[in-house]
């Protein structure tokens, strides 16, 4: 069964420092992979996704996600953290074959001035 | 282009109502989904509507239901709410059936309280 993990509910960088938002998840086929953001008061935004190809995946606003398939993880991350990435971040998993996403419970991102 | 509208925006009904939502996806896009958000259960996919058809549902019991138009608006309807109805429903469009795993476009939602 499908399911995703994000590791940390909240997670605080300071700003210009890198951010590194953790998710896992669990697949018995090869999966799509995604992460979203959500700003205050507002829907979801993709960020990235992954279908097949290469396993480094580059999104909107300097994000990007690596798909590792022995880690069964595919971790967000940002180089350089901006007060405006201050949101909630959701990863979720959507198995090849099967019409349904399942989404992490999210993980809140504060950014330290 | 305009974005994926939802109204109302907010809503407070009590227990033993039902309530009627509405999503305007973008212009062009044939799928709607819809999504249940709350602070215990998370994001939960409720249905997905392409040309005017239910093509996939989540685990919801059938209190939720929903329809899609020939325009490709979406309405969704809870009936006898129960205090547990009380969420964020998104909606989200695509171009395509969710199948083809097109990028999703969501709305703002709209947020349900059930008192």
């Amino acid at each position: 069964a499908q399911s995703v993990t994000q590791l940390g509910s909240h997670v605080s960088v300071s700003e210009g420092a890198l951010v590194l938002l953790r998710c896992n998840y669990s697949s018995s086929v090869p999966p799509y992979l995604f992460w979203y953001v959500q700003y205050p008061n507002q829907g979801l935004q993709l960020l990235l996704k992954y279908t097949t190809g290469a396993t480094l995946v580059k999104g909107i606003n300097g994000f990007e996600a690596e798909f590792k398939k022995s880690e069964t993880s595919f971790h967000l991350t940002k180089p350089s953290a901006h007060m405006s990435d201050a949101a909630e971040y959701f990863c979720a998993v959507s198995d090849r074959g099967k019409d349904k996403i399942i989404f992490g419970k999210g993980t809140r991102l504060h950014i330290l001035p | 282009k305009a974005g994926v509208t939802q109204t109302p925006r907010y809503l407070i009904k009590t227990r033993g109502q039902q309530v009627t939502l509405s999503c305007s996806p973008i212009s062009g896009h044939r799928s709607v989904s819809w999504y249940q958000q709350t602070p215990g259960q998370g994001l939960q996919f409720l249905f997905e509507y392409f040309s005017e058809t239910q093509r996939n549902k989540g685990n919801f019991p059938g209190r939720f239901s929903g329809r899609q138009f020939s325009n490709s608006r979406s309405e969704m309807n809870v009936s006898t709410l129960e205090l547990g109805d009380s969420a964020l429903y998104l909606c989200a469009s695509s171009l395509g059936p969710f199948e083809v795993r097109e990028t999703q476009y969501f709305g703002p939602g709209t947020r349900l309280l059930v008192l």
